[in-house]
């Protein structure tokens, strides 16, 4: 079963950085994941889809805060220079080849 | 730069059915997969299912036989049929397009505002 694990939980102050992480299960180290920013009341917003080499693409308009990378089976998100309108839900998300699309459970970033 | 908009949610009754509609404006869906992305109150993000470009649907095990996606590029719009209704039904549905163009397995890289659906007798 392709399983991805997140944080259920982060927080920084503002002006900060901090790093997400997304854990690839076993078997499925080399699958890129996308992210995804979810506030309430809102539909998601992709940032990003960073493979397996580090190499990231961003959606439309995300700011150059927002930068991906990779190491093994982890994929990371990094906000730098926090702002309060980052306080958000992150997803990541992948794609397996039986053609199912997969979640993690989601990281709640609290921005202090 | 384009959007997706999402309509048809509502309160329906467990065993009912419902259509939900997403049309895309500032864009061609043709040659893009979509799909129909669920959040349930306090819960995470669950993929339902994704129409290919060429029609070829994918379901969640939780949906299959029950739910069903079509498209028409003509309309450049895209439905979700929903039958036999179950209140774990009860999400927000997002529908959501696949990054690259003619590629299924993908990232999703457009969503909609979502619209909601509430099952309950």
């Amino acid at each position: 079963q392709f399983v991805l694990t997140q944080s259920p939980s982060a927080s920084a102050s503002v002006g900060a950085s901090v790093k997400l992480t997304c854990t690839l299960s076993s078997g499925h180290t080399n699958f890129a994941v996308a992210w995804h920013q979810k506030q309430p009341e809102r539909g998601p917003r992709f940032l990003m889809k960073v493979n397996s080499d580090g190499s990231h693409k961003k959606g439309d308009g995300i700011p150059d805060r927002f930068s991906g990378s990779s190491s093994g089976a982890e994929r990371y998100l990094t906000i730098s220079g926090l702002q309060s309108d980052d306080e958000a839900e992150y997803y990541c998300q992948t794609w397996s080849v039986d053609l199912s699309w997969v979640f993690g459970g989601g990281t709640k970033l609290t921005v202090l | 730069e384009g959007q997706l908009l999402e309509s048809g949610g509502a309160v329906v009754h467990p065993g009912g059915s419902l259509r939900l509609s997403c049309t895309a404006s500032g864009f061609t869906l043709s040659g893009y997969a979509l799909s129909w992305v669920r959040q349930a109150p306090g819960k995470g993000l669950e993929w339902v299912t994704t129409i290919s470009p060429s029609g070829r649907s994918y379901h969640a095990e939780s949906v299959k036989g029950r739910f069903a996606i079509s498209r028409d590029n003509s309309k450049n719009s895209m439905s979700m049929e929903m039958n036999s209704l179950r209140v774990e039904d009860t999400a927000v549905y997002y529908c959501a397009r696949v990054l690259e163009k003619w590629l299924v397995q993908d990232a999703f890289d457009m969503w909609g505002q979502g619209t909601a659906v509430t099952v309950a007798s």
